[in-house]
């Protein structure tokens, strides 16, 4: 079993509707959570980082992170065609070193 | 501008041979990574390097190898024991420290001709 879990979708949305994307994780270990969007063919883009449970929002994005339940999400809202790509989250634990992904979710937002 | 620069953008590799990837950074981070990225899949850890003159295999380390000679460079070379080297590869560098972001360059394609 792998240690994060993605939802694999792909999704695809009408401009302006909610987007929720989640992740779920086996290692207590993790205190770190990041979510990162890569457009086809370039590298990944770091969106959100937290490190608590609890909700953090930056514009149209909100993280929310339950470390008791071990589930990440990532709220777009307003969603528009250029949020269109893969959503990859990550996580890492407190020693400093490698980062775990999930698969990945792909994303399009329809005019 | 500071940044972490991938080159080539593209890299096609003949059978039986050795390639280098090419990944430098100006964001004076300590830590660099290399990772592999299949269609459909999520990022897999070859590489990482913490210091310089000193890196860690990853989870898929077979048929790679890396130096870590400067502290701004972290070159990949994929060799010919690499069966199915197809793959998006992508660098990345962060400070020290677990709390510190990670970055990423713009990836490099290889391909098998």
């Amino acid at each position: 079993q792998k240690e994060v879990e993605q939802d694999p979708g792909p999704l695809s949305v009408p401009e302006g509707a909610i987007v929720s994307l989640n992740c779920t994780y086996s290692n207590s270990a993790f205190q770190y959570f990041m979510w990162y969007r890569q457009y086809s063919r370039k590298g990944p883009e770091l969106l959100m980082y937290t490190y608590s449970s609890g909700n953090k929002e930056d514009g149209r994005f909100t993280a929310q992170v339950d470390k008791s339940s071990k589930y990440i999400s990532l709220f777009i809202r307003d969603s528009q065609p250029s949020d269109s790509a893969t959503y990859l989250c990550a996580m890492k634990g407190t020693n400093a070193g490698k980062s775990t992904f999930g698969d990945g979710t792909t994303l399009t937002v329809k005019p | 501008d500071g940044g972490i620069t991938q080159s080539p953008k593209y890299l096609f590799r003949k059978e039986g041979q050795n390639v280098t990837l090419s990944c430098e950074q100006n964001l004076n981070h300590d830590a660099m990574y290399w990772y592999r990225q299949d269609p459909g899949q999520g990022l897999r850890l070859i590489y990482y390097s913490q210091i310089v003159n000193d890196f860690q295999k990853g989870d898929i380390a077979e048929g790679y190898s890396v130096s870590r000679e400067k502290k701004e460079s972290f070159p990949l070379t994929v060799t010919s024991a690499q069966k199915n080297p197809t793959a998006f590869y992508l660098c990345a560098s962060s400070g020290q420290g677990a709390r510190e972001k990670l970055f990423f360059g713009s990836g490099t394609q290889l391909s098998v001709l």
